[in-house]
């Protein structure tokens, strides 16, 4: 089955700095999803991004499909950004939606 | 904004019980899945399922797992007989369609002891 690398898992940032995690997949996707886990355990979707760039307040994220990888950039990272970033991937042969989840960043925003 | 509820939040079951997780789905979505997170763990596929029947299930969903859509907004989980091993945090999801956005619920802490 196809596989989902996440680096690094585990990060330390002081407050206002910028972050990049990355995210790669081992096949072709047709769904690419950025989660955060906040401490309660809510998956909260960050982006929705098979291909391309997407922008939300100081998050942003990047899919290259043909290279098979994606990236999740924090900017002026804030407390309330700690957590786990989960990256998941549909394969692209497949139509049922299952996601493959990658093990996770743990970003911890000091003040 | 639209969303998927789970209840119940937190639950607690003795070992070789019954439990049925509660889950409502994004209205407008045809694709709905199960998901487990043990603890410390990264989450994992349970099962999906679209049109009344079960699309795909991981090795994870055996024989004592199920799943219904009783009526035409719920969507359930039960695990016949619970073992401990199945303490985990259970998200449900839904989606359009199958590679569309997924959306989750908040998840149900199951503690089985």
């Amino acid at each position: 089955g196809i596989q989902v690398e996440q680096s690094p898992p585990d990060l330390i940032l002081q407050e206002g700095a910028n972050s990049t995690l990355r995210c790669n997949f081992s096949d072709s996707v047709n769904n690419l999803q950025w989660f955060h886990q906040n401490p309660w355990g809510q998956l909260i979707n960050l982006f929705y991004i098979p291909s391309g760039t997407k922008q939300n307040g100081r998050l942003s994220a990047t899919t290259v499909a043909t290279e098979r990888y994606s990236l999740l950039y924090i900017s002026s990272s804030q407390t309330t950004d700690s957590g786990v970033y989960f990256c998941a991937v549909e394969r692209g042969s497949s139509n049922t939606g299952k996601l493959i989840f990658g093990q996770g960043t743990t970003l911890q925003v000091k003040p | 904004e639209p969303e998927v509820t789970q209840t119940p939040s937190h639950q607690v079951t003795q070992m070789g019980q019954e439990v049925i997780l509660r889950c409502v789905p994004i209205s407008n979505h045809l694709y709905f899945y199960w998901y487990r997170q043990i603890l410390g763990q990264k989450v994992e596929f349970l099962v999906s399922f679209y049109n009344n029947e079960i699309s795909e299930k991981s090795e994870i969903f055996d024989d004592q797992f199920s799943v219904e859509r009783p009526d035409g907004s719920n969507f359930t989980l039960k695990i016949r007989s619970t073992k401990l091993e199945d303490s985990a945090m259970y998200f449900c999801a839904s989606s359009r369609t199958g590679y569309t956005e997924a959306f989750f619920g908040q998840g149900t802490r199951l503690t089985v002891v």
